[in-house]
């Protein structure tokens, strides 16, 4: 199965700081990644899909890049709403894999 | 608007069976690609098993030979047949969808998750 590892595992920032959470593949998945923020007790939320394709709804200070092995997502501003799990897929591979989550925190 | 409705959870001793049901409106579960996915307390995402649109299903090591996902097309409902529940299996089960029906793109309906608890 493809890894997909994660970094940083948390990560503590304040209102108005630019984060880039990192997201590795173990082996090359083209631009098949997607990214999901998830709140406490409630469902994953889609972010981003084909690595770059912000969805509907989704507010402009997200943004992610990448290809092949190594992904980004970027929040150009933290917003109070954005502390939260983020969580990157793969969706290469017919079996699915995500990433262990990186937890927001407001410093 | 697609919803997403989980149900079937609760307190079973390890080595019982259990059926999870997803409701499924505003889509037709026969022509989706679907999966399950859970997350056990305080952990993160973890696919279980999927069905392309193909009827073809596929699910994680973890839960193979054990887990079987199917969907009712008539009550238009995706469900999880689990047999030879393990303590390890207890966790928040969600239902996802990809309205775009394409495999290659992300989760973008979900259920609000059914809770298992597999304990003696």
């Amino acid at each position: 199965d493809i890894q997909m590892t994660q970094s940083p595992s948390s990560l503590s920032a304040s209102v108005g700081d630019r984060v880039t959470i990192t997201c590795r593949a173990s082996e090359s998945i083209g631009r098949y990644i997607n990214w999901y923020q998830q709140k406490p007790g409630k469902a994953p939320k889609l972010l981003v899909s084909g690595a770059s394709r912000l969805e509907n709804g989704v507010p402009s200070r997200f943004s992610g890049s990448g290809s092949g092995t190594d992904f980004t997502l970027t929040i150009s501003s933290l917003q109070p709403e954005d502390f939260a799990t983020y969580y990157c897929q793969q969706s290469y591979s017919i079996f699915i894999t995500f990433g262990q989550g990186t937890r927001l925190d407001i410093k | 608007e697609v919803q997403l409705v989980e149900s079937g959870g609760g307190l079973i001793q390890p080595g019982g069976s259990l059926r999870l049901t997803c409701a499924a409106s505003g889509l037709t579960v026969s022509r989706s690609y679907m999966a399950w996915v859970r997350q056990a307390p305080g952990k993160g995402l973890e696919w279980v098993a999927v069905i392309y649109k193909d009827g073809d299903t596929y699910s994680s090591d973890s839960v193979k030979g054990r887990f079987t996902i199917s969907r009712d097309n008539g009550r238009n409902t995706l469900d999880l047949q689990m047999n030879s529940l393990r303590a390890e299996d207890t966790a928040v089960y969600y239902c996802a969808h990809v309205s775009t029906g394409w495999s290659n793109d992300g989760f973008d309906n979900w259920g609000q998750g059914t809770m298992l608890t597999v304990s003696s």
